[in-house]
């Protein structure tokens, strides 16, 4: 049973325009939320992450909002870079475990 | 500083074998997770190490085993392979049990033939 989802596969953006990416989950227990980035040949990367008791926060470009209402997690990246291609997973945890969403892959266009 | 890092980069097995995988964590880290990605999926969590023990395990079965020496590198055992194994084994380091930002590895990618 999948608790952490990103139904989006790809995304892509223009460069300077704002990414999107979007992740739902199930368990009402996750207390941490995280996103990561992955480029090819390399383990995912740490990017940002969120207590479930904020709803933002932010670290340069990269701003993760969580909606615990609708069990919604967001990460927006403004302004988008060609750099910042690669694949983004969320991931939630609960008693130190972590679950992965299956990834989101976003291409920003020069 | 050198991060984590995992060996060998790439392993193939015949069904039926039995497998080692190595991690050394990062520097100051004494945590050490595993995990499998198969492709086109996220990370799977399969069990987490501190202190020498095993602290949290995923929904994987008891082929898969694993041990944290010491100095804090891990070893993942993987006994009586299936084709199902073959993927991307991560291994991830942080400090402490708080659920904070994770340090992965490039991953040993096993194939299982």
């Amino acid at each position: 049973d999948q608790q952490v989802k990103q139904n989006s596969p790809s995304l892509s953006v223009q460069e300077g325009r704002i990414s999107i990416l979007n992740c739902d989950y199930t368990n009402s227990m996750f207390d941490y939320f995280l996103w990561y980035k992955k480029y090819p040949a390399e383990g995912p990367t740490f990017l940002i992450s969120i207590s479930s008791i904020k709803d933002k926060n932010e670290d340069g470009r990269f701003t993760v909002f969580l909606n615990k209402s609708a069990k919604h997690l967001s990460l927006h990246i403004v302004p988008s870079q060609p750099g910042d291609s690669a694949v983004y997973f969320c991931a939630a945890t609960q008693s130190n475990q972590f679950y992965f969403g299956t990834g989101t892959s976003l291409t920003v266009i020069p | 500083d050198a991060g984590v890092t995992q060996s060998p980069t790439h392993l193939i097995k015949t069904r039926g074998q039995q497998v080692t995988l190595r991690c050394s964590p990062k520097s100051g880290h004494d945590t050490v997770s595993w995990y499998q990605q198969a492709l086109g999926q996220g990370p799977q969590f399969i069990f987490q190490y501190y202190e020498e023990e095993e602290r949290q395990r995923g929904n994987f079965p008891d082929r898969f085993s694993g041990h944290q020496f010491p100095n804090y590198s891990s070893e993942l055992n993987v006994n009586a392979l299936l084709l199902g194994d073959s993927a991307l084994y991560l291994c991830a380091s942080s400090a402490g049990l708080i659920p904070y930002e994770q340090y992965f590895g490039p991953g040993t990618r096993l194939t299982v033939t």
